[in-house]
């Protein structure tokens, strides 16, 4: 089965900064791949997602890059604020499966201080 | 309003017993899901649901069960709780073939004691 590994654990950045969130994938047929966000104590909520045909998308301050020959997709966040500080977890999915079995990192902490 | 509502938001519980959580969504998705966030904030599918039939089942123990009523509800009652059962449980749900967003619900923090 699918298997995705997350790096760093945590991260540590000043305000304004940039953050890159790297992950891995097993699967040759996973094609579908969101970032989630998670605030403490709150919900995983989708921040950015990208499909297996596309190797870059880009939403105001948030990118995600594909490389499927390596099978690896990194986030990025550039001008980062306080309010980005929150666990991101990458996931991954084959959705030519007919359903949606998202098989997730094992999540970043990242800290943005002022 | 809430799209995805679970209850209960806390459930403090012994060893042994038997606890339900309800999951609700009210944007028309046919497809649910329950994962389990342990401690360590590890986020694992457990099970899902699409218009009522199981889809997905992970290596879950027999203690924990599913139910889906209608579509727009999941249950997940779990039998003779253990302590490795205490972790945050999230309901989601996604519309199959309408974009690929799963949505989340408020958790339900399980602590057996």
């Amino acid at each position: 089965g699918e298997n995705v590994e997350q790096h760093p654990s945590t991260l540590s950045v000043q305000e304004g900064d940039s953050a890159v969130i790297k992950c891995t994938y097993s699967d040759s047929a996973s094609n579908y791949f969101p970032w989630y966000k998670q605030e403490l104590g709150k919900r995983p909520q989708l921040i950015i997602d990208i499909r297996s045909n596309v190797g870059e998308k880009k939403d105001q301050r948030i990118a995600v890059t594909l490389n499927k020959t390596a099978k690896h997709f990194s986030l990025h966040i550039t001008e980062t604020q306080p309010e980005d500080s929150a666990v991101y977890f990458c996931a991954a999915s084959n959705m030519n499966t007919g359903f949606q079995k998202l098989v997730f990192g094992t999540g970043t902490r990242l800290l943005v201080s002022p | 309003d809430t799209a995805v509502s679970q209850t209960p938001k806390y459930l403090v519980t012994q060893m042994g017993n038997d606890k339900s959580i309800k999951c609700e969504q009210n944007l028309g998705h046919d497809t649910m899901y329950w994962y389990k966030q342990d401690s360590k904030k590890f986020l694992k599918i457990m099970f899902s649901y699409n218009n009522k039939e199981l889809i997905i089942n992970e290596t879950v123990p027999n203690r924990f069960s599913p139910k889906s009523p209608d579509k727009a509800h999941l249950n997940l009652h779990i039998n003779s709780l253990e302590l490795g059962d205490s972790a945050v449980y999230f309901c989601a749900s996604s519309q199959r073939n309408a974009g690929n967003e799963q949505f989340f619900g408020p958790g339900t923090r399980l602590t057996v004691l």
